[in-house]
């Protein structure tokens, strides 16, 4: 399974535009690169997956390079509501390991 | 559409306390299942998997079991807690037929162990 790496953590105010960039350089071809939202004392929220290019969906956007060894959550006009630590995995069905994530802090 | 239920929410229990959680999926079938543990601050663990029936797979011996008695019930137990095993508990689930193995998470259960 694909190692992943991200930043432990981030800043940013209401209103902007959040990007969280993820490295897995061991990405397979089978393998998907997947994004999780976690709030204290929730189970993860599934936000976003892809193979290649970007995908977008009503909550994020995901950029994939072509090379497909990093990947940019991207989180337009963040509030505070949005406070979570964020997981990037990459998954070949049935299991995954989550990394500690990216703790994202909005303010005000 | 599908959703997950964990009980209880949370426990305290002392050591060397027996320990039952349960999970149960409502709609879907033949779902794979997991268990996961995330202490405070931390990433999330994964103890057991399970693609049916009777079948189970630890990831991480220890002292906990799982079992799964019918097809969308998933139970983690244990004979005798350790402090060690205060942490958050998570079952998930993912389809087990389609899709890309992504997985749903319920709601956890918090357990402390004194």
């Amino acid at each position: 399974l694909a190692k992943t790496t991200q930043p432990i953590s981030m800043d940013s105010y209401e209103g902007q535009e959040v990007n969280i960039t993820c490295s897995h350089n061991n990405i397979a071809t089978n393998d998907y690169i997947t994004w999780y939202q976690q709030f204290p004392s929730q189970g993860p929220r599934f936000i976003i997956q892809g193979y290649k290019t970007k995908v977008t969906n009503e909550v994020a956007s995901l950029f994939i390079p072509a090379d497909r060894k990093s990947s940019t959550l991207s989180l337009p006009r963040v509030s505070l509501s949005d406070t979570a630590v964020y997981y990037c995995l990459v998954l070949n069905f049935n299991k995954f390991y989550f990394g500690s994530g990216t703790k994202l802090n909005v303010k005000p | 559409s599908q959703t997950i239920h964990q009980w209880p929410a949370t426990l305290v229990q002392p050591v060397g306390s027996p320990l039952s959680l349960e999970c149960t999926v409502e709609g879907t079938s033949n779902p794979n299942l997991y268990w996961y543990r995330q202490a405070a601050g931390r990433g999330l663990q994964l103890l057991f998997y399970s693609v049916g029936i009777g079948q189970i797979s630890s990831e991480v011996p220890q002292n906990l079991s799982a079992s799964r008695p019918q097809d969308r019930q998933f139970i983690l137990s244990s004979k005798k807690l350790l402090l060690s095993d205060s942490g958050f508990y998570l079952c998930a689930w993912s389809s087990g037929t389609s899709g890309r193995g992504t997985q749903y998470f319920g709601p956890g259960t918090r357990l402390t162990v004194l």
